[in-house]
């Protein structure tokens, strides 16, 4: 089946703007994770998504956001963007049904540079 | 969250076993032990996870000690394409709740030819 796939690949973006980035689950997996990767931080979560609701969120500031539709797709957005902000967005997708739990399935993730 | 502790850094010869140390020695009863490493500009991949048993697949082996307080990941026959950033995790399971999982630093494992 089809993977995790997050768009776009790669975007580049200037200080002030906004962006909105997105992650289509595995079929059937109805949780989605968000998670920023830099360099010096390493991964760092941002929130999780199931069923439309946010049920966990990291610590990050306001200007990060994020929403699940009710086919389980989610978008993140990040607003007044700071250079600070430039790093690889994962998303990962988990099916949370216990018995076939095998944990996240992440995308290729989201390559964002901010200038 | 319980946290994990795992060495920086690791080589290892190709053709040989590679054992991935972690130490979790505020891990919960209810809490797992999941492996999953990451290549260079990828998303992380699911390697094993376990509770208190060891653990083998396709990929890799876990051994969880009796007290669950340390586990080791063993890549049996390590190739090139094994050299990766190796991440430990202790969570419940992801059908147990909201916890949030937390990636520490992880290991970057260089597989030498």
């Amino acid at each position: 089946k089809a993977g995790v796939t997050q768009t776009p690949r790669y975007l580049i973006k200037t200080r002030g703007q906004q962006v909105t980035l997105s992650c289509s689950p595995i079929s059937g997996h109805r949780s989605v994770s968000w998670y920023q990767q830099t360099p010096g931080q390493g991964l760092q979560f941002l929130f999780e998504y199931f069923s439309e609701t946010q049920r966990n969120k990291g610590n990050f500031p306001g200007r990060f956001s994020g929403r699940q539709f009710s086919n389980s797709r989610s978008e993140m957005n990040v607003s007044t963007l700071e250079l600070g902000d430039s790093a690889l967005y994962l998303c990962a997708s988990s099916s949370r049904q216990g018995a076939e739990d095998y944990g996240y399935t992440f995308g290729s993730g989201t390559r964002l540079t901010v200038v | 969250d319980a946290k994990t502790t795992q060495p920086p850094s690791m080589d290892c010869a190709e053709g040989r076993a590679a054992n991935l140390p972690c130490n979790h020695s505020t891990i919960s009863g209810n809490e797992y032990v999941y492996w999953y490493r990451q290549i260079h500009s990828q998303g992380p991949q699911y390697i094993i996870h376990g509770l208190k048993n060891n653990e083998t697949n396709e990929m890799a082996s876990l051994i969880i000690t009796e007290d669950r307080k340390s586990s080791t990941l063993i890549l049996p026959h390590a190739t090139l394409r094994d050299t990766a950033v190796y991440y430990c995790i202790v969570s419940l399971s992801l059908f147990g709740g909201y916890q949030k999982v937390t990636f520490g630093t992880g290991t970057k494992l260089q597989v030498i030819p």
